[in-house]
């Protein structure tokens, strides 16, 4: 069994709808959450991370996690094409995210204009 | 300020051969990782330096890879001799030292290898 599982997709979405990512990982020393985009043939993009439980909110992103539930989630509000892309979750069990991330396979999301 | 850079941006050898990937990390970053995607599954961790030195190599497949990073400054990733399921996107990353508060880990471009 994975110690983070992600849907691959893909996911496609009109312009201008609300999208929600999903990871699920069994690891309870997990403290560092992230989530990172990727272009075609470019790197993974920090988007936002998240310390231990909560929710964290940028621009138009929203993550949450819920550590009870090992259950973490990015909210996309008002999606564009520009937000086309590969959405990867991450996580670490480092105290300062210094260790090795531990990702999900990552979710093609495609938003039609 | 110049992010991670990779060299080269793909790779297309013949099983085994060798190939030298390298990677030169944000300056001042002390931490350096690789990682490895191989198709259709997660990037995965390969190892960590901190400045020359490894910090944790646990995820290094078997013995054909070599790993440096001279003076603390660039790395090289060797695959000797290369198998066909080599193949994959190696990505390199950096974050800054510290103990106190998130650090990121910036990644490069990755290099494409591909093993025929």
């Amino acid at each position: 069994q994975k110690e983070v599982e992600q849907d691959p997709g893909p996911l496609s979405v009109p312009e201008g709808a609300i999208v929600s990512l999903n990871c699920t990982y069994s690891n309870s020393a997990f403290q560092y959450f992230m989530w990172y985009r990727q272009y075609s043939r470019k790197g993974p993009e920090l988007l936002m991370y998240t310390y231990s439980s909560g929710n964290k909110e940028d621009g138009r992103f929203t993550a949450q996690v819920d550590k009870s539930s090992k259950y973490i989630s990015l909210f996309i509000r008002d999606s564009q094409p520009s937000d086309s892309a590969t959405y990867l979750c991450a996580m670490s069990a480092s105290p300062s995210g210094t260790y090795k991330y531990i990702f999900g396979t990552g979710t093609r999301l495609k938003v039609l204009a | 300020e110049a992010g991670v850079t990779q060299f080269p941006s793909h790779s297309v050898i013949e099983k085994g051969q060798t190939v030298t990937l390298r990677c030169d990390p944000i300056s001042g970053h002390d931490n350096l990782y690789w990682y490895r995607r191989v198709m259709g599954k997660e990037i995965k961790f390969l190892l960590h330096f901190v400045k020359e030195s490894k910090q944790d190599e646990s995820g290094m497949p078997n013995n054909r890879f070599l790993a440096e990073r001279t003076g603390g400054t660039y790395s090289t990733l060797k695959v000797q001799p290369a198998e066909l399921e080599d193949s994959g996107v190696y990505f390199c990353a950096s974050s800054q030292e510290g103990s106190a508060v998130y650090n990121e880990q910036f990644f490069g471009p990755g290099t494409r290898l591909t093993v025929l």
